[in-house]
């Protein structure tokens, strides 16, 4: 059984496309965090969902949005993508003290 | 803010060698710490952690102790393979706050490469 499970692994797209990226997580964690690994392999967060409520929204472009419909799922939406938008984003959960489960990651290409 | 600085790889080291990456911290209070490690074409995984000073998390062999003094947490293995091949990132998260609920964001360093040859 997967725990934290990002869909889909790989997406290319072209330029001003709008994607999204579906993120569940069968741990029952109640907080969701959204990362980018840019291709120096530097993670940075993007956002955070604490029981379905924003609680973490670094400085990301607007274009960016993430949803939340329950505790089990954090999708990302983007609209107008870029080239620079390319990346591996990875979707994780945590509960308390413990580190994060991190999903597989979802490769972003955008030509 | 809070911020973590690893050594820059890439490290290569023959196998059997004895292995150190270095990490340090910046952070206020008493953060949580944590090495992850991120094999080739995978997510992150959690290879340890230490939640408070002098503790010493281990795992697969690695270890890494929580100094305080130095605000260092150094990974060690005694003797690496070539399954350790990889990514290590070291990272902290600060402790709960009461507007941040148990939402807490992880810090992570650069990422230091590791191959290891036969």
């Amino acid at each position: 059984d997967t725990a934290v499970s990002q869909t889909p692994k790989y997406l290319v797209t072209q330029m001003g496309n709008d994607k999204s990226i579906k993120c569940e997580q069968n741990l029952g964690h109640d907080t969701m965090y959204w990362y980018k690994q840019d291709s120096k392999k530097f993670l940075k967060i993007m956002f955070s969902y604490n029981n379905k409520e924003l609680i973490i929204n670094e400085t990301v472009p607007n274009r960016f949005s993430p949803k939340s419909p329950d505790k089990a799922h954090l999708n990302l939406h983007i609209n107008s993508l870029e080239l620079g938008d390319s990346a591996v984003y990875f979707c994780a959960s945590s509960r308390g003290l413990d580190g994060y489960t991190f999903g597989s990651g979802t490769r972003l290409t955008v030509v | 803010g809070d911020s973590v600085t690893q050594m820059e790889g890439p490290v290569t080291l023959s196998e059997e060698a004895f292995l150190t990456i270095n990490c340090t911290y910046t952070a206020t209070g008493y953060p949580s710490l944590f090495w992850y490690v991120q094999y080739p074409g995978e997510g992150l995984q959690l290879l340890l952690k230490a939640t408070k000073a002098d503790d010493k998390g281990s795992n697969k062999g690695f270890e890494a102790t929580y100094r305080k003094e130095t605000t260092s947490f150094h990974l060690e293995k005694g003797s690496v393979q070539v399954s350790d091949s990889a990514v290590y990132f070291c990272a902290l998260s600060p402790r709960p706050s009461f507007s941040s609920g148990s939402a807490r964001q992880l810090t992570f360093g650069s990422g230091t490469q590791l191959t290891v040859l036969p």
